[in-house]
């Protein structure tokens, strides 16, 4: 089975600081991993994906990622917050193997607030 | 393209009643999901269908029924609704080929509230 752990719930930077967002997954197969978006009453956007090729992602908005085999976390970075960049963030596991059909299992989601 | 497309954005509910919501996509995706949305528990899988005619069980299918006569169409029907069905109901959708990587592609979401 697999599974998506979101350290933090919320997580309060200041405009122009580092953003990290943590992200560790459980999976017997090789996974895919992605980061979506979702701002105040919308639906979720994909940030970034990882499948299998480079293990350092460049996503949208300046955000990018970090697939790390050895430590099952693929952690989200940004170098420097935007107050646009408040939002919920969720990160989710999939895979091809297993039987899985390729659902989309997501961690509970960190909410990201910005200060100016 | 107007991707995916959820009717209606919102409705309040008595308790006990029924309805159902729409889901339309016009990208020709074999894939359809409906998730639900509630704080701190992130987006839970309602039903899924891998085809036309076809449905299947999510992690939390109870209280709910789907079905997929149209393959850009996926409906989510409540028969009797309970206040723990409150919840933003979010359609998604995701083509049969495996490049993407199973990417999904979302709705706006419908905000349900049920009295």
């Amino acid at each position: 089975a697999q599974s998506v752990t979101q350290l933090g719930s919320h997580v309060s930077v200041s405009e122009g600081a580092l953003v990290l967002l943590r992200c560790n997954y459980s999976s017997s197969v090789p996974p895919y991993l992605f980061w979506y978006v979702q701002y105040p009453n919308q639906g979720l956007q994909l940030l970034l994906k990882y499948t299998s090729a480079a293990t350092l992602v460049k996503g949208i908005n300046g955000f990018e990622a970090e697939f790390k085999k050895s430590e099952t976390s693929f952690h989200l970075t940004k170098p420097s917050a935007h107050m646009s960049d408040a939002a919920e963030y969720f990160c989710a596991v999939s895979s091809n193997y297993g039987g899985s059909q390729g659902n989309l299992i997501f961690g509970k989601g960190t909410k990201l607030s910005v200060k100016p | 393209n107007a991707g995916v497309t959820q009717t209606p954005k919102f409705r309040v509910l008595k308790t006990g009643q029924s309805m159902t919501l729409l889901c339309a996509q016009d990208m020709n995706h074999e894939y359809m999901y409906w998730y639900r949305q509630d704080p701190g528990m992130g987006l839970r899988l309602i039903h899924y269908s891998v085809g036309e005619g076809t449905t299947a069980k999510g992690e939390v299918p109870d209280g709910y029924n789907v079905s997929r006569l149209k393959k850009q169409n996926f409906l989510l029907g409540l028969e009797s609704a309970a206040p723990s069905q409150t919840s933003v109901y979010f359609c998604a959708s995701r083509p049969l080929a495996r490049p993407s990587g199973n990417e999904q592609f979302f709705g706006p979401g419908t905000r349900l509230t049920v009295l």
